[in-house]
């Protein structure tokens, strides 16, 4: 039980586009969902919390306008970086938890903005 | 100053030692404690979480935790090579958004 998924796993995107990245509950209602940044060597940073239905809260220095996350259902999140700069490539990792504490991870989307 | 920390390593242990894990957290309201292992260039893998004082034992993985010392440690028993990984050591203060330590990397030698 307690499986992630994320789409896609990789992507490679131009300076200036924009990329979602989706985050699913398999099996599990995800009442909160959560993304993080990881840059290479570096522990994990978390950038918003979601709850289904709500508005995301995004931890201090983390854009809203450029990191658009929405959470319409309880097995779906959506992470859109937009007009992506070569400085926003990195780990976006997104996790999910249900009735209890316990956060269970996707296995990523490594994005590369050239 | 973090509110998780952790030595980075790496630790080498020996094939079939113990390896020990430690992880100090500054908030001392913090109520959920969760030892995740993560290997190179993939997600973090949710191995132990314990929320209450003592010890808690998972076939070779037992956390521990002492709140009074605001302390939480990971014991690996019977070290493999394939637990050679970072072990990222993360803290809820109750609100359900989990603070991470730096991470240690473990090394297990054959």
């Amino acid at each position: 039980g307690a499986v992630v998924s994320q789409h896609p796993s990789w992507v490679i995107c131009k300076s200036g586009t924009s990329v979602k990245i989706e985050c699913r509950s398999l099996d599990f209602q995800a009442t909160t969902m959560f993304w993080y940044r990881q840059f290479p060597k570096q522990s994990l940073m978390l950038m918003a919390t979601s709850n289904e239905g709500s508005k995301a809260t995004y931890e201090q220095g983390v854009e809203k306008d450029k990191f658009l996350i929405n959470h319409a259902s309880l097995t779906l999140s959506t992470l859109t970086v937009t007009s992506a700069h070569p400085e926003d490539s990195s780990f976006y990792i997104c996790s999910a938890s249900g009735d209890t504490e316990e956060q269970y991870f996707g296995p990523g989307t490594r994005l590369t903005v050239t | 100053q973090k509110e998780v920390e952790q030595n980075s390593g790496p630790l080498s242990v020996p094939e079939g030692a113990i390896a020990s894990l430690n992880c100090t957290y500054s908030d001392r309201g913090s109520q959920s404690f969760f030892w995740y292992r993560q290997y190179s260039g993939k997600s973090p893998e949710l191995i132990m979480f314990i929320y209450s004082n003592g010890d808690k034992e998972d076939g070779r993985f037992t956390a521990q935790l002492n709140k009074a010392s605001q302390y939480v440690s990971l014991l690996i028993r019977d070290s493999q090579p394939s637990d050679s990984a970072t072990y990222l050591c993360a803290v809820s203060g109750g609100r359900r958004a989990l603070t991470f330590g730096s991470g240690t990397r473990l090394q297990v030698q054959p």
